[in-house]
C-alpha cells in the first residue's frame, strides 16, 4: 500500500525558514516524480513544486520560485521542501503526492505569523 | 498560463439524484503526445484530495462507477449518476498538460445535500 507521511510543519515567523519532509513507502520511490501541493485555510488547491524521479528536474510555481527548494533522497525514500523567506500567504496545509496525484499524504500545516 | 474555470461553485443535490460539474480550460488540454491530461479530484471534509478520474474519463482504482467523466479540448464534465451521502465534499478539476510536472486546479465545486 502506498503511504506518504508529511512532517515538519509548524508556526514560523515571517521571513523564517522551514523544511518539510515526506516519507514514502509501499512503492519504488526512485521510480516516480513527486509533488507538493498546498491548500490555504478554507481555500482551494495550489500546485507548489515537483521533482523528477532522479531529482535532476525541479519545477516551481511562480509564487514560490526563488524561495522554495524541492529535493529528494532516494536512498531514504524521502521528499523534502525547503521553504525560505516565508510569508503570511504561505500559510497552508502542505501535501506531498506522487506525480500523477493518485496518492496523497495527510498533509502538514505551516502557519506563518508573528 | 492555463486557467481552469468550474461551474457551479456550489451544488445542492437531493440524495439519489444526479449531479454534474463543468470545467472549462482557457486553452486546449490536448498534449503533444495526443493525450488530454484532465483529472477530477474529490476532497471530503477534513481529508486530503482523492483522485477520481484521469485522462478525461478513466476511473481511478476503487472509484465507484456512478462517477463518470467526459469532454474534449477545453470543456469537460464530471457526472455523478446518483448522489450518495459520502459524496459530500469539494470537487476539483485539474490539468497537467501545459508543462511537465506542473498542475493547475479549478476553484472547486462544493457538493452538498439538500
Amino acid at each position: 500500500e502506498v503511504q506518504l507521511v508529511e512532517s515538519g510543519g509548524g508556526l514560523i515567523q515571517p521571513g523564517g525558514s522551514l523544511r518539510l519532509s515526506c516519507a514514502a513507502s509501499g512503492f519504488t520511490f526512485s521510480g516516480y516524480g513527486m509533488t507538493w501541493v498546498r491548500q490555504a485555510p478554507g481555500k482551494g488547491l495550489e500546485w507548489v513544486s515537483s521533482i523528477s524521479d532522479s531529482g535532476a528536474g525541479a519545477y516551481y510555481a511562480d509564487s514560490v520560485k526563488g524561495r522554495f527548494t524541492i529535493s529528494r533522497d532516494n536512498s531514504k525514500n524521502t521528499l523534502f521542501l525547503q521553504m525560505n523567506s516565508l510569508r503570511a500567504e504561505d500559510t497552508a496545509v502542505y501535501y506531498c503526492a506522487r506525480v500523477t496525484l493518485a496518492h496523497w499524504g495527510q498533509g502538514t500545516l505551516v502557519t506563518v505569523s508573528s | 498560463d492555463i486557467v481552469m474555470t468550474q461551474t457551479p461553485l456550489s451544488s445542492p443535490v437531493t440524495l439519489g439524484q444526479p449531479a454534474s460539474i463543468s470545467c472549462r480550460s482557457s486553452q486546449s488540454l490536448v498534449n503533444s503526445d495526443g493525450n488530454t491530461y484532465l483529472s477530477w479530484l474529490q476532497q471530503r471534509p477534513g481529508q486530503p484530495p482523492r483522485l477520481l478520474i484521469y485522462k478525461i474519463s478513466k476511473r481511478f482504482s476503487g472509484v465507484p462507477d456512478r462517477f463518470s467523466g467526459s469532454g474534449a479540448g477545453t470543456d469537460f464534465t464530471l457526472k455523478i449518476s446518483r448522489v450518495e451521502a459520502e459524496d459530500v465534499g469539494v470537487y476539483y478539476c485539474m490539468q497537467a498538460t501545459q508543462f511537465p510536472f506542473s498542475y493547475t486546479f479549478g476553484q472547486g465545486t462544493k457538493l452538498e445535500i439538500k
